[in-house]
């Protein structure tokens, strides 16, 4: 079945970085959409960021462009945001998504790990 | 961007009677839209796509209806593991972001 598990949350300091990883399985994880999206405490869903199958096409929220970097490694099946220049404002529980193959809408959710930004 | 705008924020209604949650889209995404579920300390869980296909595994009480503008969830006859938190999303424009509503809470009346 179709698995993903986050990993890289924690607490980190305004103007920290942090890594998140999903690990992906169940799938063929190269042939899919992947997304990020986060969560605030007591919040609705904000989209993040979007990246291709391939990695060759990548898109960020606007609250995050030049801040975080999405990225994959297909012979690892994960999936990565780098979070640099970190703001309270990032303090989410963050999703990794797996999307159809044509990368639309969001069919598995992993359960998500939380970053929080606090001095 | 477009802005997804749920309503009611939050609906309280009794088990065993019938839910109408609504979202409108500030433009026409057609029917590229998307319903999910979250329940307190879960992930969201996809219940509709195409606004009206539902997913894999989703009981047959949950229906989605509407395109272009305005789209409806409704939940026919609701049971107690219903009551959660209600998503809609687009996937319409591209490039991203696919924005989502701002959630509907259903609650026990």
């Amino acid at each position: 079945q179709v698995q993903l598990v986050e990993s890289g949350g924690g607490l980190v300091k305004p103007g920290g970085s942090l890594r998140l990883s999903c690990a992906a399985s169940g799938f063929t994880f190269s042939d899919y959409y992947m997304s990020w999206i986060r969560q605030a405490p007591g919040k609705g869903l904000e989209w993040v960021s979007y990246i291709s199958s391939s990695g060759s096409t990548i898109y960020y929220a606007d609250s995050v462009k030049g801040r975080f970097t999405i990225s994959r490694d297909n012979a690892k099946n994960s999936l990565y945001l780098q979070m640099n220049s970190l703001r309270a404002e990032d303090t989410a529980v963050y999703y990794c998504a797996r999307s159809t193959t044509y990368g639309d809408y969001l069919v598995y959710w992993g359960q998500g790990t939380l970053v929080t930004v606090s001095s | 961007e477009i802005v997804m705008t749920q309503s009611p924020a939050t609906l309280s209604v009794s088990p065993g009677e019938r839910a109408t949650l609504s979202c409108r889209a500030s433009q026409s995404v057609s029917s590229n839209l998307a319903w999910y579920q979250q329940k307190p300390g879960q992930a969201p869980r996809l219940l509709i796509y195409g606004a009206s296909t539902r997913a894999t595994g989703i009981p047959a009480r949950f229906s989605g209806s509407g395109s272009g503008t305005e789209f409806t969830l409704t939940i026919s006859s609701l049971q107690s593991e219903d009551f959660a938190v209600y998503y809609c999303q687009q996937y319409n424009n591209w490039p991203p972001p696919y924005t989502f509503g701002q959630g509907t809470k259903l609650e026990i009346k």
